[in-house]
């Protein structure tokens, strides 16, 4: 069955360290996504990504990075820089033109910094 | 900066009643809407995607209208049932080349059985 994973479910990280968030998907969607949710807000866009080897800053990039080597792969890494990275982390993939088919999201990564 | 807004924040219903919640978002320069069901411990799961003035969608018991000039959408459920019981979420569509979506805070619907 096509679909996006997310792994880990939950990861702890201590202040400082860099950590590496992965999303992997086989639904050949060209574009891929980062959001972040925090208590009480929308879902914010981190970095997006709409071809392999480009990808873009989206509202609240700071303190994250990310890469597209592969289609299929969007990791994103939040660092050391990142001033409050205890989040859920959620990873999406649409296809070109999301107006038409909408986004499929993984099911999340908890990060807490501890 | 672009803000989305849906209310009620949370909604507490009987199996059975039917209910609806809203979804606003500024009108200019929009393009598409999405509403998504994020039920506990899973993904977001896509419901629909609207794009023109007036369009209505429906899947089963649950359809959602479509306002572009005056910037909102309504989700309804009909004869709601405790499986229902999630976060739904809207996210407009700015168009552009980015297909950003931009989401609301969502409504939190719990359904006593």
């Amino acid at each position: 069955d096509g679909g996006i994973t997310q792994s880990p479910k939950y990861l702890f990280r201590k202040e400082g360290q860099n950590v590496t968030l992965s999303c992997e998907q086989n639904l050949n969607h060209d574009a891929m996504y980062w959001y972040r949710q925090d208590p009480g807000q929308g879902l914010r866009l981190i970095y997006y990504s709409q071809i392999v080897n480009d990808f873009q800053k989206g509202d609240i990039a700071e303190g994250y990075s990310v890469s597209r080597e592969k289609k299929e792969s969007f990791p994103l890494t939040v660092t050391s820089a990142q001033k409050n990275p205890t989040a859920f982390y959620l990873c999406a993939s649409s296809y070109a033109l999301a107006a038409n088919y909408g986004y499929t999201f993984g099911s999340g990564t908890r990060l807490t910094v501890v | 900066i672009l803000n989305v807004e849906q209310s009620p924040q949370s909604l507490h219903v009987q199996e059975g009643d039917s209910t609806n919640f809203t979804c606003s978002f500024p009108s200019s320069n929009f393009y598409a809407l999405h509403w998504y069901r994020w039920e506990t411990a899973k993904s977001p799961e896509a419901l629909f995607v609207m794009t023109l003035n007036g369009d209505e969608k429906k899947k089963g018991r649950i359809s959602a209208t479509l306002n572009t000039k005056e910037g909102y959408s309504y989700l309804y459920i009909k004869g709601s049932q405790p499986e229902d019981s999630a976060t739904y979420l809207c996210a407009c569509d700015y168009g552009g080349a980015t297909n950003k979506l931009i989401f609301g805070t969502g409504t939190l619907l719990a359904v006593q059985p």
